[in-house]
């Protein structure tokens, strides 16, 4: 595998259901980033990790919860998840915070 | 704080034609930008970025993009648009470890 690549690429949950996204970077990078992709919304930054500390949270509710167990690895486990949260997520990698992201394909996420 | 404005959501050109893409960035630093490209169900590509060298600056698939301090302007352009060049566009602005995207234009293009 080369790049940032996400598992799963979908996937479909209930509002009662806990589900985790993984994201996996080959790049040696030493920064990973969640975004979310809404239709019609910019892209909104989720959380920063930078050496394997976050660095940023933005404000997101506590349903989302980021794990970074080394600096190739990044988690995003969802629990109790509304409909509004449904969205393709995206996750990033750079080399330092703030270099330009390489980006994988993302998960395209449904909440019923 | 540092922010991009992307003019236009929407950009529909014929194929053959000129493509620009507008960007004004807002940034109290010399900041580093950037231009990616996503594709339907796919993630954001790297087409070019500006980091304080030329300031007319060469990417991917014949795209390239001025940077103009005066302007606050780093607009993307191709001369000729192909088929293959309908996608979302997403300029980026970035200082001090804080990177901040536009909304994005969805760039059309007609046969």
């Amino acid at each position: 595998e080369t790049g940032v690549t996400q598992t799963p690429r979908h996937l479909v949950m209930g509002m009662t259901n806990k589900k985790s996204l993984k994201c996996e970077q080959h790049l040696g990078h030493n920064a990973m980033y969640w975004y979310k992709q809404s239709a019609k919304k910019p892209l909104e930054l989720m959380f920063v990790y930078s050496l394997e500390e976050r660095v940023e949270n933005n404000s997101v509710p506590s349903r989302f919860s980021p794990e970074c167990p080394n600096s190739s690895h990044l988690f995003l486990h969802l629990h109790t998840l509304q409909p509004e949260d449904s969205a393709l997520y995206l996750c990033a990698s750079s080399q330092d915070w703030g270099n330009e992201q390489f980006f994988g394909p993302g998960t395209r996420l449904t909440v019923l | 704080a540092q922010s991009v404005t992307q003019l236009g959501s929407h950009v529909s050109v014929s194929e053959g034609a000129l493509v620009l893409l507008r960007c004004n960035y807002s940034s109290s630093v010399p900041p580093y930008l950037f231009w990616y490209v996503q594709y339907p169900n796919q993630g954001l590509q790297l087409l070019l970025k500006y980091t304080s060298a030329a300031t007319l600056v060469k990417g991917i698939n014949g795209f390239e993009a001025e940077f103009k301090k005066s302007e606050t302007s780093f607009h993307l352009t191709k001369p000729s648009a192909h088929m293959s060049d309908a996608a979302e566009y997403f300029c980026a602005v970035s200082s001090f470890g804080d990177m901040r995207f536009g909304a994005g234009t969805r760039l059309t293009v007609k046969p």
